[in-house]
């Protein structure tokens, strides 16, 4: 079993929905990423979390420490957000980043 | 204040080459990690460094494969003898010097290893 698991490992959406990822890990940790990758392959780290929420823009990332789970949310979905999407971990018992396998977001016009 | 860079962008080996791969991080950041990703596969730590010493290298294959972070100078990751198992996509990410830092990605070098 993967420390790190997403799920879906694909989604697809119409333009204006509203998208939910999910990401649950089984270790401790001291910090949850979540990035984009786009088709080039680059690289975006989207939130930082350690506790609660944020929200930055039409993204919003929530955490729950105690269920060890966390949810990555598009609202009004576009197109351009076709990317994957990867959860990440940061133990507790160092920096380095265990990584989910990736969820693929295609949004359809 | 520029980005994560990584150089080149694109390498292509022979098997048996070595391959230099260069990452300078962000501006005022001292900490570097390098993840591996392996075609069709998610990304897997390989090492994480500071300046002039290497913090966790437990992601980093036994042989072949070796990094440094000079006090001077960009972050190498370097690959002796490749063979084509190693074709991946290479990133580098640095970080600030603390604890649970968000770390900034580079756009990655692709090996291709023939």
């Amino acid at each position: 079993k993967n420390e790190v698991e997403q799920s879906p490992q694909n989604l697809t959406a119409q333009e204006g929905e509203f998208i939910t990822i999910n990401c649950s890990y089984s270790v401790g940790i001291s910090a949850l990423h979540w990035l984009q990758q786009h088709p080039g392959g680059g690289i975006v780290s989207l939130f930082m979390l350690s506790s609660g929420k944020k929200k930055h823009g039409r993204l919003i990332a929530t955490i729950n420490i105690q269920e060890k789970h966390s949810s990555l949310h598009i609202t009004a979905s576009h197109p351009r957000d076709s990317a994957v999407y990867i959860c990440a971990v940061e133990e507790t018992s160092g920096s380095r980043l265990t990584f989910g396998e990736g969820t693929q977001l295609t949004v359809n016009p | 204040n520029a980005g994560v860079m990584q150089n080149p962008r694109h390498l292509v080996r022979r098997r048996g080459q070595e391959a230099r791969l260069r990452c300078s991080p962000m501006k005022g950041h001292s900490h570097v990690y390098w993840y591996r990703q392996l075609p069709e596969e998610g990304l897997k730590f390989m090492v994480y460094l500071q300046k002039e010493n290497i913090i966790d290298e437990s992601g980093m294959p036994k042989e072949r494969f070796s990094a440094e972070f000079p006090k001077e100078g960009p972050s190498i990751l370097r690959i002796q003898q490749v063979v084509r198992g190693d074709s991946a996509a290479y990133f580098c990410a640095s970080s600030l010097p603390r604890r649970a830092g968000t770390q900034y990605f580079g756009p990655g070098t692709r090996l291709l290893v023939l």
